[in-house]
């Protein structure tokens, strides 16, 4: 079966500082994967999602960017951190194969940025 | 374009109640997919239904309910004798082709079963 790990669970960063989430999906090949940010009370935000290894799409601009480098790792990265980056952020994955696919999400990171 | 609409931000009941979610989505495509999720207070959403266009078809599991109806776009979900366990945020969520590698998601409704 597949399963989809988050880490770290959560994280509390100074303002200013770098980040580095990372998402790994088990027990499949070539998804869909995703990136969300959820705020406090909120709904989800999509950041990225990749289709492909190397291949990202971007939903927002904002000082976050996301990186592929194997098939079934996904990293949000940032190089300096804002407060308004504090957020619950959400991994997903969805088989490739169409949009009669189900997306399936990690645990999560809790951001908070001091 | 493809939209979600969940009106209902909050929703407080007793438990033992039934409660329904409301969701109305738009898509100009014949073929689409609608999805419900349940994210509890830790946070992890858990897919909980998906149902295709062409199945208008209501579907029953144990306390849950789900109600398809294309003439009104609407998706409803329905919670039957509701428990505290119920306490959740549910998100209505729609894929189709126009959206094709994203699923669009609703603002969500947040849900509050009293003891």
């Amino acid at each position: 079966s597949q399963t989809i790990h988050q880490w770290p669970a959560t994280l509390v960063q100074p303002v200013g500082s770098p980040l580095s989430l990372e998402c790994t999906v088990e027990g499949t090949s070539n998804p869909n994967l995703y990136w969300y940010r959820q705020a406090a009370g909120r709904g989800l935000q999509l950041l990225f999602y990749s289709v492909g290894i190397g291949q990202i799409s971007s939903e927002v601009p904002q000082n976050l960017s996301a990186s592929r480098p194997q098939d079934r790792q996904f990293i949000l990265s940032s190089k300096k951190l804002l407060l308004s980056d504090s957020g619950f952020y959400l991994c997903a994955w969805r088989p490739g194969q169409g949009i009669q696919e189900t997306q399936y999400f990690g645990p999560g990171t809790r951001l908070l940025v001091l | 374009a493809q939209k979600v609409t969940q009106a209902q931000t909050e929703i407080s009941v007793v438990e033992k109640e039934d409660v329904t979610l409301d969701c109305v989505y738009e898509t100009r495509d014949t073929t689409y997919y609608l999805f419900w999720y349940k994210q509890p207070p830790s946070g992890e959403l858990v897919f909980l239904i998906r149902r295709n266009s062409f199945d208008e078809q209501n579907e029953i599991s144990g306390r849950y309910s789900w109600n398809f109806q294309k003439s009104t776009s609407s998706f409803n979900f329905t919670i039957t004798a509701s428990q505290v366990v119920d306490s959740a945020v549910y998100f209505c969520a729609l894929s189709d082709n126009t959206g094709g590698f994203k699923t669009i998601f609703g603002a969500g409704t947040r849900l509050f079963v009293k003891a």
